[in-house]
């Protein structure tokens, strides 16, 4: 069964820190696109950041460029999302996606998504 | 940055008619465009890709059409798990983006 979980959301201040892991399993995570997604609370979706099959490139949102770095471990088949500096706005469901696995160049396959709190 | 607009934000039907939901870019993307559905406390799930085309087990009653910068997506005849919302999304260039969402909602 085609399957991403993600792991490591929760509660943090302003400025902190958070890693997110995005556990994919069922497909071959080295030939896919991963990306990561998020939505702020009754808001609407926001792409985050994108990275090739080999890691070999890497896209941002404006919003986060400088602040957040996607990488992944295909030995693992796991995706991460290093998130720096974290500003209240960031505070969102952040869901990985695989882009791609069934339909070239689309979100086609998406976790259950974790929670990202940010407040004093 | 390619920015979507949905209308309406929200649609109240009734069980069985009709939802006519569009998207409209602010360039040209051609047909490079998909839907999603999300219902609450769920992850989005794909529609329709490439505009027209649906995604592997969605039923017949969703079609997408359009090109360009005008699309539409259409639920034939609403059964009650289709009260949800949904997005555009284009793929055309980087960044990715949504549109704002219509919510179809039970009237």
């Amino acid at each position: 069964e085609v399957q991403l979980v993600e792991s490591g959301g929760g509660l943090v201040r302003p400025g902190e820190s958070l890693r997110l892991s995005c556990a994919a399993s069922g497909f071959s995570f080295s030939r896919c696109e991963m990306t990561w997604v998020r939505q702020a609370p009754g808001k609407g979706l926001e792409w985050v950041s994108a990275i090739g099959g080999g890691g070999d490139w890497k896209n941002y949102a404006d919003s986060v460029k400088g602040r957040f770095t996607i990488s992944r471990d295909n030995s693992k088949n796991t995706l991460y999302l290093q998130m720096n500096s974290l500003r209240a706005e960031d505070t969102a469901q952040y869901y990985c996606a695989a882009r791609g696995l069934y339909y070239q160049y689309y979100m086609d396959v998406w976790g259950k998504g974790i929670t990202v709190t940010v407040s004093s | 940055e390619i920015v979507l607009t949905q209308s309406p934000a929200t649609l109240s039907l009734s069980p069985g008619e009709r939802a006519t939901l569009s998207c409209r870019a602010s360039q040209s993307i051609s047909t490079y465009l998909a839907w999603y559905q999300q219902k609450p406390g769920q992850a989005p799930r794909l529609l329709i890709y490439d505009a027209s085309n649906r995604a592997t087990g969605i039923p017949a009653r969703f079609s997408g059409s359009g090109s360009g910068t005008d699309f539409t997506l259409t639920i034939s005849s609403l059964e009650p798990e289709d009260f949800a919302l949904y997005y555009c999304q284009q793929r055309l260039q980087w960044p990715l983006t949504f549109g704002g969402g219509t919510r179809v909602e039970i009237k």
